[in-house]
């Protein structure tokens, strides 16, 4: 079936570095991603998101970016901070039902 | 944005027995969806619950073992049933944000079967 997947499983980072986690998508009609952060013993969190008509999206620290020729997404952390420390999962939203397909998740481990 | 509440938040069962998960949101709702995640591992979508219809299961999932309900627009419960200890994990509740954004979650269910 359809699927989304991350390519780093784990990724540990200096606090004060930048990250970045990757994902790649399968279903070329997905219009819609989100990235999410889920500490241990919490629900999906959403950072942020961006729709398949943009390239970049920009949060506070967080940046979004789509590349729907590779379909591939990836989520840019600045100044990586302990707090940030859990793992991210991409989500597509396939057109269809509104329903997400989740990636596999990575998780980021910050050293201080 | 939506606040989710699930219950129980956690519990230890017994295989055989059945659990019942509710998820109750603050605001009214046209979707829900309930999501299963094994230890370790992401989010799997069991199904999709709407409201005055029978909830639509993904592939892998069958209604005589999560039966959904969804009696109104602010609540719906899931059921584990016939427990087995491969059905330990997080069962999520999710909704839908207005004009297709970002989907909401609760707190999760962590299951344990033994």
């Amino acid at each position: 079936g359809e699927s989304v997947g991350l390519h780093l499983p784990t990724l540990s980072v200096q606090e004060g570095d930048n990250s970045i986690i990757n994902c790649a998508y399968s279903n070329s009609a997905s219009d819609y991603f989100i990235w999410y952060k889920q500490e241990s013993g919490k629900g999906p969190q959403f950072i942020i998101d961006i729709r398949s008509n943009m390239d970049k999206r920009q949060g506070q620290r967080v940046t979004v970016l789509l590349n729907k020729t590779v379909k591939h997404l990836s989520l840019q952390i600045a100044a990586t901070q302990p707090g940030d420390s859990a793992v991210y999962f991409c989500a597509e939203n396939l057109p269809i039902g509104g329903k997400l397909i989740f990636g596999q998740g990575t998780e980021l481990s910050v050293k201080p | 944005s939506a606040v989710i509440s699930q219950k129980p938040s956690r519990d230890i069962c017994q295989r055989g027995t059945s659990l019942t998960i509710q998820c109750q949101v603050d605001s009214q709702v046209t979707m829900m969806f309930w999501y299963r995640q094994q230890p370790g591992q992401s989010l799997t979508l069991i199904a999709t619950a709407n409201q005055g219809s029978e909830a639509t299961y993904e592939s892998g999932f069958v209604i005589d073992k999560f039966p959904i309900s969804r009696p109104n627009l602010t609540f719906s419960t899931l059921t584990v049933s016939n427990m087995s200890p491969e059905d330990s994990s997080i069962y999520l509740c999710s909704v839908e944000g207005q004009g297709n954004t970002e989907a909401f979650f609760g707190q999760g269910t962590r299951l344990t079967v033994v």
